[in-house]
């Protein structure tokens, strides 16, 4: 167990609709990654929040967004839904943003786009 | 981040030690080797990092060649647990700039009882 919790575990809906993705931290991390794994793509990194900023921006449609809350928790939010949306998707915490920091993973949210 | 070339997949027999290669030709004299590793149905997970020096942990550890073109990850004594996809990454250290993890396809290890 990391320590990292995400919800659900699993989200089926259909192609047009909007979801949200939530994430808990590990206990004292201020960082949080978003992460998409598909078949053909493999593990991609999305979004990154520090303290409640955003910090970095991987391979994020814009129909995606997410955010950070004062309790560090964080949402991603996927709207427009597409068939090829769905993928695992992953969320990471470390403690700081330093590159040799340890990034913590979640259990993953299967998102089924139907 | 430099590229990393790592085999598609790695067959070992329980209890026996297992080498996994990576290449990193391109790597900077700033960027450090990281491994993480995916079991099956689970999020990845940290096993080890290093610059120069080798380095280990309860995990595993990680040789890394002189020139530090190449490193290997070592799982001394391979369990069935220990069957998962290897990801080895450089990262370029930055103290405020870093971003997510690249990963690439992996190794996938499978070990045989």
């Amino acid at each position: 167990d990391s320590g990292v919790t995400q919800t659900p575990k699993h989200l089926i809906t259909a192609t047009g609709q909007r979801v949200t993705l939530r994430c808990s931290p590990r206990s004292g991390d201020l960082s949080v990654y978003w992460y998409q794994q598909s078949l053909d793509q493999g593990l991609q990194f999305l979004i990154q929040y520090y303290n409640g900023e955003e910090r970095a921006k991987g391979n994020i449609l814009e129909r995606f967004s997410a955010q950070q809350f004062p309790d560090l928790h964080s949402e991603l939010n996927l709207s427009s839904l597409e068939l090829g949306d769905s993928a695992l998707y992953f969320c990471a915490s470390s403690t700081r943003v330093f590159s040799t920091d340890t990034q913590y993973f979640g259990p993953g949210t299967r998102l089924t786009v139907l | 981040d430099a590229k990393t070339t790592q085999p598609n997949s790695m067959e070992s027999n329980e209890e026996e030690p297992v080498h996994l290669p990576c290449n990193h030709s391109t790597i900077s004299g700033t960027d450090y080797i990281h491994w993480y590793r995916q079991l099956p149905s689970q999020g990845p997970e940290y096993v080890i990092h290093g610059l120069t020096s080798n380095v280990n942990n309860r995990m595993a550890s990680l040789a890394i060649a002189e020139d530090r073109k190449s490193s290997t990850l070592i799982l001394h004594r391979a369990t069935l647990r220990d069957a998962a996809v290897y990801y080895c990454m450089t990262r370029m250290y930055s103290g405020g700039g870093a971003d997510g993890l690249t990963f690439g396809k992996g190794t996938h290890l499978i070990i045989q009882p």
